[in-house]
């Protein structure tokens, strides 16, 4: 199947910085990346929906000046989280979509987790 | 938005028996796609079974079947013969075929397999 991967996986950064999240498709080029948050013990709860070559939409409530994300190519979307302040520690999770809308098929990275302290 | 209900934060099942998960949601579209996602301690969410609305059959995949009830808007989840394996956390997902595409996920049932 396809793979998508994350990097970091694990990242502690000190508050007031910023860290960049890298989310690739492996095996296949992906027109859509998803970025979600997690919460110990939660859901997933989408963040942004970034297509390549255009600006990324943000759902309601998130920060698109804190949360920065470019989807330069149809293999990489990164998120950066500017000035990161505690309550930003979470475990963040990318998805990618492969073919059409509706019947494309959608493959999870394998998530990265921020510590900020 | 569509929204996604888990009302089982917990369940346990022994060994080699069958448990049921249980999902609801709420739409107003008729073309969507339904998922059951698990979600082990390494946090990689793993696709466990699709079903496509228009499909009236019920998915199966090995020892993992659905209950899809779509008038009553139902999309439960029957594991067979029970794994140590299984234990995880299980979501339940809903995707449109319209608006982004993005899940819907429901809170979560956390499953333990008991030996």
């Amino acid at each position: 199947g396809a793979v998508v991967s994350q990097h970091p996986s694990w990242v502690i950064c000190k508050s007031g910085t910023s860290v960049k999240i890298e989310c690739r498709s492996l095996d296949f080029q992906a027109t859509t990346m998803f970025w979600y948050r997690q919460f110990p013990k939660q859901s997933l709860m989408l963040m942004a929906t970034s297509n390549e070559g255009s600006k990324a939409t943000y759902e309601q409530g998130v920060e698109k000046d804190k949360f920065l994300i470019n989807h330069a190519s149809l293999t990489l979307s990164t998120l950066t989280v500017t000035s990161a302040h505690p309550e930003d520690s979470s475990f963040y999770i990318c998805s990618a979509r492969f073919g059409l809308a509706g019947a494309g098929e959608q493959y999870f990275g394998p998530g990265t987790r921020l510590t900020v302290t | 938005a569509q929204t996604v209900t888990q009302s089982q934060p917990e369940m346990s099942v022994q060994e080699a028996e069958t448990v049921t998960l249980s999902c609801t949601y709420d739409t107003s579209e008729s073309d969507y796609y339904l998922f059951w996602y698990k979600q082990p301690p390494s946090r990689q969410m793993i696709l466990v079974i699709r079903q496509e609305a228009y499909k009236q059959q019920n998915a199966t995949e090995n020892r993992f079947s659905v209950n899809f009830q779509k008038a009553a808007k139902s999309f439960s989840l029957k594991i067979s013969d029970s794994q140590l394996g299984d234990a995880a956390m299980y979501f339940c997902a809903y995707r449109s075929n319209f608006t982004g595409n993005q899940f819907y996920f429901g809170t979560g049932t956390s499953l333990t397999v008991i030996p």
